[in-house]
């Protein structure tokens, strides 16, 4: 059973255009939704992230909107650049703590 | 700065043989786990520590001990390898204050 589901698994998107990632959840005691950049053989690494009192966060090129009721929460990534290139992945946790993953969406962009 | 890091890079085993995956890190986070990466599957979590002395299991523990005597280090023990635990291991740590977690460069585990 996955606690959080997430869509495409993979994307390609032109330089320039927007590369949409969703994610859903069940567990309604998640209080914390991140999202993880990875370019291969590093880490993850923390991109952004949302808590669900707010329904939308920017920063720079990234956003997330998260919507409570659906249980849906998503990341937009405007003017694509061929270094956004990477594994994305979204999380969620309760309290900081025991963070789920979702599978990964690996995208590709165009030059 | 070193941040989160682990030890081996890469090793190769044999069905039925131990070792151990080692994970320290020096930012004084209390929170620590360890994850497994498996293509498809994305990040899948094996175990977590609150702080020393305490430690859960995550979604896929079975297999895998760990111990935590010290706020750095937190290994993680293979007793009797498998094939399905080929993997990617990665070690992360973080505050409960900010909910981010720190990412090691990963161990890659092949076990024959």
């Amino acid at each position: 059973q996955q606690q959080v589901k997430q869509s495409p698994q993979s994307l390609i998107v032109q330089k320039g255009g927007i590369s949409i990632i969703n994610c859903a959840y069940e567990n309604t005691a998640f209080d914390y939704f991140p999202w993880y950049q990875q370019f291969p053989g590093k880490g993850p690494a923390l991109l952004i992230a949302i808590r669900p009192d707010v329904s939308e966060k920017k920063e720079g090129r990234f956003t997330i909107s998260f919507n409570k009721s659906a249980k849906q929460f998503s990341l937009h990534i405007m003017d694509s650049q061929p270094g956004d290139s990477a594994t994305y992945f979204c999380a969620a946790s309760t309290g900081g703590f025991k963070t789920i993953f979702g599978a990964g969406t690996r995208l590709f962009v165009k030059a | 700065n070193a941040g989160v890091t682990q030890t081996p890079k890469f090793q190769v085993l044999k069905t039925g043989q131990s070792m151990t995956l080692q994970c320290a890190q020096d930012m004084n986070h209390e929170y620590m786990s360890w994850y497994r990466q498996d293509p498809g599957m994305g990040l899948r979590l094996i175990h977590y520590s609150v702080g020393a002395g305490i430690t859960d299991q995550g979604e896929v523990p079975n297999g895998y001990n760990v111990s935590r005597s010290t706020t750095e280090d937190f290994p993680l023990r293979l007793l009797s390898a498998a094939p399905s635990q080929t993997s990617v291991y990665f070690c992360a740590s973080g505050t409960a204050n900010t909910g981010e977690l720190f990412f090691g460069e990963g161990s890659r585990l092949t076990v024959l």
